[in-house]
């Protein structure tokens, strides 16, 4: 099993650019988040999916959108990047929310926006 | 609501000294408390859980976590530091569907 895959592993980007990074699982896992990681703040929150079709907001969700179209799949977009996108994002599954459900995390996309 | 207070974001030691890394939790629900590890430019990985069944957790290299619910504390402890522990270390608490993180530690291990 391959786990939680991320592509791409890097991107610079412009001001106002769009991009998509995408997250694969191959766990057969319900649950999907996006996070991001900023030196100082931890973890956030930008989207999450608690099933196909389904995706929710977060606490950082303002310049991303979301998509899960497909279960093992979950996309997130930024339709006009701007240099406070920065950061490094993970992607992680989980086979259901709560309790004793452990995390499973991609190995980031590392993105710059100039 | 819960929370996860992860004490000192930074905790240096010497290789093969005690490591302790703290965390605290409040919660008006049982919890469920994760330890995991991020080593350098890679995502986070699992190093234990607790889920009630035992106080004290053992995970992987070496790691373990008590629970103290008199104390609302989870801390990670280590008998003797290795210079492959250098790494970010996150607490975490999954008693709602989605987890509440701690800011994280980064433990510094020096020769």
């Amino acid at each position: 099993n391959a786990g939680v895959t991320q592509t791409p592993k890097f991107r610079v980007l412009k001001t106002g650019q769009s991009m998509t990074l995408l997250c694969a699982q191959d766990m057969n896992h319900e649950y999907m988040y996006w996070y991001r990681q900023d030196p100082g703040m931890g973890l956030r929150l930008i989207h999450y999916s608690v099933g196909e079709g389904t995706t929710a907001k977060g606490e950082v969700p303002d310049g991303y959108n979301v998509s899960r179209l497909k279960k093992q799949n979950f996309l997130l977009g930024l339709e006009s990047a701007a240099p406070s996108q920065t950061s490094v994002y993970f992607c992680a599954s989980s086979y259901l929310g709560g309790q004793d459900y452990e995390q499973y995390f991609g190995p980031g996309t590392r993105l710059t926006v100039t | 609501a819960q929370s996860v207070t992860q004490l000192g974001s930074h905790v240096s030691v010497s290789e093969g000294a005690l490591v302790l890394l703290r965390c605290n939790y409040s919660s008006s629900v049982p919890p469920y408390l994760f330890w995991y590890v991020q080593y350098p430019n890679q995502g986070l990985q699992l190093l234990l859980k607790y889920t009630s069944a035992a106080t004290l957790v053992k995970g992987i290299n070496g790691f373990e976590a008590e629970f103290k619910k008199s104390e609302t504390s989870f801390h990670l402890t280590k008998p003797s530091a290795h210079m492959s522990d250098a790494a970010e270390y996150f607490c975490a608490f999954g008693g709602s569907y989605i987890p509440t993180f701690g800011r994280g530690t980064s433990l510094i291990v020096h020769p």
